[in-house]
């Protein structure tokens, strides 16, 4: 069975600082893996998905993410934060190959508190 | 706006009631899946269709919870005899199966509270 533990349930950085939130997952099958992110009483949106290929990615918002096969980790980075970007941070997991139910499996989440 | 709409956004019930919540999926994404997120929680997957054909349901999904989706486009997820453990955020997600659409995209969710 796949799971995501997501290391830290509250990440407090202040404004134009960098963070990461860090997520470790585990399967026995090839996977893809995604952070999605939720602001206050909205539903999830995906923030960035690793498939296959290049093990960095990115998002539009300046996050990227980097796919560790080895350490089986999935951390979110950004290097200078902005108060917009206060959230709760989810990382997932779901099978790899097309077919089968690719439901995601969720980490607890991070919550991402900005100060200016 | 042609993403992924949930009704009600919020429903407050009595412990006992029935419930009854609607999801309309992208219009052209076959796949459609609910999911609970209780408080402090990630979501967790309740059960998935593809089209019409219901085809995994977690443990989570005891016998008081049914889930449809009769025509192969909006999905009903249904919560008979609630009990305050049922209060979470009920999330619905389309996706479609063609190439190059592996991303779940999400309703606002239904908020349910039961007092």
């Amino acid at each position: 069975a796949q799971s995501v533990t997501q290391l830290d349930s509250q990440v407090p950085v202040f404004e134009e600082a960098p963070v990461e939130l860090r997520c470790n997952y585990s399967s026995s099958v090839s996977v893809y893996l995604f952070w999605y992110v939720q602001y206050p009483n909205q539903g999830l949106q995906l923030l960035l998905k690793y498939l296959s290929g290049s093990t960095l990615v990115e998002s539009i918002n300046g996050f990227e993410a980097e796919f560790n096969k080895s350490q089986t980790s999935f951390h979110l980075r950004k290097p200078s934060v902005h108060i917009s970007d206060t959230a709760e941070y989810f990382c997932a997991v779901s099978d790899g190959p097309i077919g089968g139910a690719q439901k995601l499996v969720f980490g607890q989440g991070t919550r991402l508190t900005i100060n200016p | 706006d042609t993403g992924v709409s949930q009704n009600p956004r919020h429903k407050i019930t009595k412990r006992g009631q029935n419930v009854t919540f609607r999801c309309d999926p992208i219009s052209e994404h076959n796949r459609l899946y609910w999911y609970r997120q209780t408080l402090g929680q990630g979501p967790e997957f309740l059960t998935y269709f593809q089209n019409e054909a219901q085809l995994e349901k977690s443990r989570l999904l005891s016998d008081r919870f049914s889930a449809e989706r009769p025509k192969g486009s909006f999905s009903t997820l249904e919560i008979q005899r609630t009990e305050q453990g049922d209060s979470a955020m009920y999330l619905c997600a389309s996706k479609g199966t063609s190439g190059g659409t592996d991303t779940q995209y999400f309703g606002p969710g239904t908020r349910l509270t039961v007092l």
